[in-house]
């Protein structure tokens, strides 16, 4: 199985900074990636799929780019709601492995 | 508005079974896959189970394959997860989470999830 290994695990960075977060597969998966955004006790949330695409209703600063193994996700200046552990995930085929996970933490 | 909420969650001791469900509301359940997704305490996502919009595809992670049973009645609008033979790395909490139509592996919209306590 395609392994997803994120990093950093852990960053803290302060609000405004721009963040970004790592992701490469064990094998070449094209554009077939998401990336999540998870808070403590709530819901998980999309924030892009297939790479580089944009859910309906995420802010515009968040962007994801790559393909192949390597993939990014970028926030282009942080804000307060934005601290929360970010997942990214391999799509498409199963088994739809995540990425172990980035907390974003405040400085 | 579109809604998933699960529940069937408790504590039950390793060996134990538990059924797990999750009502969907607010869009066309049959034309959607569904998944379950789980985290354990201190730890990360962990992709569990997908079952096709139809009904005719599941697919498992390898840490539950022969134990977990997805499964889904279209009547009511509800998705479930038999667990069988329970054990204590099992325990999390289990999200259900609806398959973006473009691509089953996109899980975009997702309930708040349900504990599931396996313990001596």
């Amino acid at each position: 199985d395609i392994q997803m290994t994120q990093s950093p695990s852990s960053l803290s960075a302060s609000v405004g900074d721009r963040v970004t977060i790592a992701c490469r597969a064990s094998q070449s998966i094209s554009t077939d990636l998401n990336w999540y955004q998870h808070k403590r006790g709530k819901a998980p949330k999309l924030l892009i799929y297939a790479a580089s695409n944009l859910e309906s209703g995420v802010p515009s600063r968040f962007s994801g780019s790559g393909s192949g193994t390597d993939f990014t996700l970028t926030i282009s200046s942080l804000q307060p709601e934005d601290f929360a552990t970010y997942y990214c995930q391999r799509s498409l085929t199963p088994p739809y492995t995540f990425g172990q996970g980035t907390k974003v933490e405040i400085k | 508005q579109v809604q998933l909420v699960e529940s069937g969650g408790g504590a039950v001791q390793p060996g134990s079974s538990l059924r797990l469900a999750c009502a969907a509301s607010g869009f066309t359940f049959r034309s959607y896959g569904m998944h379950w997704v789980r985290q354990a305490p201190g730890k990360g996502l962990e992709w569990v189970a997908v079952i096709w919009f139809d009904g005719r595809n599941k697919f498992y992670a390898d840490s539950v394959k022969g134990r977990f049973t997805i499964s889904r009645g279209d009547s009511k609008n509800t998705l479930h997860l038999e667990m069988n033979s329970l054990r204590v790395e099992d325990t999390a909490v289990y999200y259900c989470a609806r398959a973006g139509g473009r691509d089953a592996g996109v899980a975009d919209i997702w309930g708040q999830g349900t504990l599931v306590t396996v313990s001596s």
